[in-house]
């Protein structure tokens, strides 16, 4: 298994600043995706972060909006733009193999707050 | 895209009883579930999976059905224990192309 970590665990910020998280892996890891779980719902995948190239991402999600880096195989950072209200929930951060069977580990989760 | 749906939404149990929270999944290509579950404040956590050449796992409290004639999919908590009350999640994708599909969430509280 993997063990993955999130900064920060939590914050409350402004309408129209931007947040920066970070994800980083005790392994390397070949996949990596960023997800987003509004309180008491599923969650939602925004992307797929790709070493070295361009994130992919899920219909309804832009890059405008969440800019994704991951220059290595054990670290990525989502950001989220220019925010709103709309974007107050929890972004969590997963990664795994692409081996035949692809299990998945996520971390605690980052709680944004929009104010 | 297709999504993996749940049968209840909520369920209840005695400590010491055993529970079962289903799933059900529409997109037949897919071969491989997996268990998430998930205590207030943390992400979910890896349970058990099972893939589609198999129609049962088990592992230690916790047994996985598959019965890919109906799409879906089963896990059963044997004593059930106060720790188990969380919200389980299952989840599902093809081999080989990630990621996962999750489905709406199952909260399990345990009556002591």
């Amino acid at each position: 298994s993997a063990v993955i970590s999130q900064k920060p665990s939590r914050d409350i910020c402004q309408r129209g600043t931007s947040l920066t998280i970070q994800c980083q892996v005790d392994s390397q890891v070949t996949m990596m995706f960023w997800y987003r779980q509004q309180p008491g719902q599923s969650l939602t995948l925004i992307a797929t972060a790709n070493q070295g190239s361009e994130a992919t991402y899920e219909s309804g999600f832009v890059i405008d909006k969440f800019p994704i880096s991951r220059p290595n195989l054990t670290f990525s950072t989502l950001t989220v733009s220019n925010m709103s209200p709309e974007d107050s929930s929890i972004y969590l951060c997963s990664g795994g193999g692409r081996a035949l069977y692809n299990e998945q580990f996520f971390g605690p989760g980052t709680r944004l707050t929009v104010l | 895209g297709e999504n993996v749906g749940l049968h209840l939404p909520t369920l209840s149990v005695q400590e010491g009883d055993n529970s079962i929270i289903n799933c059900a999944y529409s997109n037949s290509a897919s071969d491989y579930f997996i268990w998430y579950k998930q205590e207030s404040g943390k992400g979910p956590q890896f349970i058990i999976d099972i893939r589609s050449n198999m129609d049962k796992r088990q592992g230690q409290r916790v047994t996985v059905l598959l019965n890919k004639t109906v799409k879906h999919l089963s896990l059963q908590i044997a004593a059930t224990q106060p720790g188990d009350s969380a919200v389980y999640f299952c989840a599902e994708n093809i081999v080989g192309n990630t990621p996962l599909v999750f489905g709406k969430g199952t909260r399990l509280s345990v009556i002591a």
